[in-house]
């Protein structure tokens, strides 16, 4: 069975600077994919970015990179130059067979 | 470029009442995913289909079944309603054949009173 663990569940950053999200992950398949997901107070879950198992180089999007470490099972997020907007729940999730979700961090960013 | 759609956005419904919730995914997406986030909560995973087969099961109660269509798009059917159904729920669809992508509709909120 997959696993997601993400283990702080609030984090606050200072406007502009750069913050790390924690995900580590339990499974036994070969073969995954990794996203995060932004879900800010009005609900919807947003895409953010995404790492396939077999991927050598961390992926990145803009100001989303992500820190992909597969023999410790962790795929850490890491936000550069946070801004006011990105206050909001992000989520690791995993896909393999199906599609799992971490309990969420609540990211503050603060001016 | 099409995303998920979800309906309705928003639902009100008494104890014991049954509800639909409809789900059409990202054209050529062959997978889709139901959740249910409770307030406060992370997604939990109910069911989901690949190519119109139910491909794994979560934590979705006898109450509940759902199915995906010839067309793609899915319902999710929910019987007996009680206060706890009380929550967001949500669609994804996924493409075996685009594994990067994995997008949510905006959700269903469900109200039981």
């Amino acid at each position: 069975a997959q696993k997601i663990t993400q283990t702080q569940p609030g984090m606050f950053v200072q406007e502009k600077e750069a913050v790390t999200l924690d995900c580590t992950y339990d499974t036994s398949d070969q073969s995954y994919g990794l996203f995060w997901y932004k879900q800010p107070s009005s609900g919807e879950m947003i895409f953010l970015i995404y790492q396939g198992s077999y991927d050598e180089q961390n992926a990145t999007e803009g100001r989303y990179s992500l820190n992909f470490q597969k023999a410790r099972k962790s795929a850490n997020l890491v936000i550069s130059a946070s801004q006011l907007g990105d206050s909001a729940m992000y989520f690791c999730a995993m896909r393999g067979n199906d599609m799992r979700f971490g309990a969420g961090t609540r990211l503050t960013v603060k001016p | 470029a099409a995303g998920v759609i979800q309906s309705p956005r928003h639902l009100i419904k008494e104890k014991r009442e049954t509800a639909t919730l409809k789900c059409y995914p990202i054209p050529r997406h062959d997978t889709v995913y139901w959740y249910q986030q409770g307030p406060g909560q992370d997604p939990q995973f109910l069911i989901s289909f690949y190519e119109k087969m139910q491909s794994d099961k979560g934590s979705i109660p006898d109450r509940f079944s759902a199915q995906q269509f010839s067309d793609y798009h899915s319902e999710l059917n929910m019987s007996s309603l009680e206060l706890g159904d009380s929550a967001l729920y949500f669609c994804a669809s996924s493409s075996t054949r685009a594994v990067t992508e994995a997008f949510f509709g905006q959700g269903t909120r469900l109200t039981v009173v």
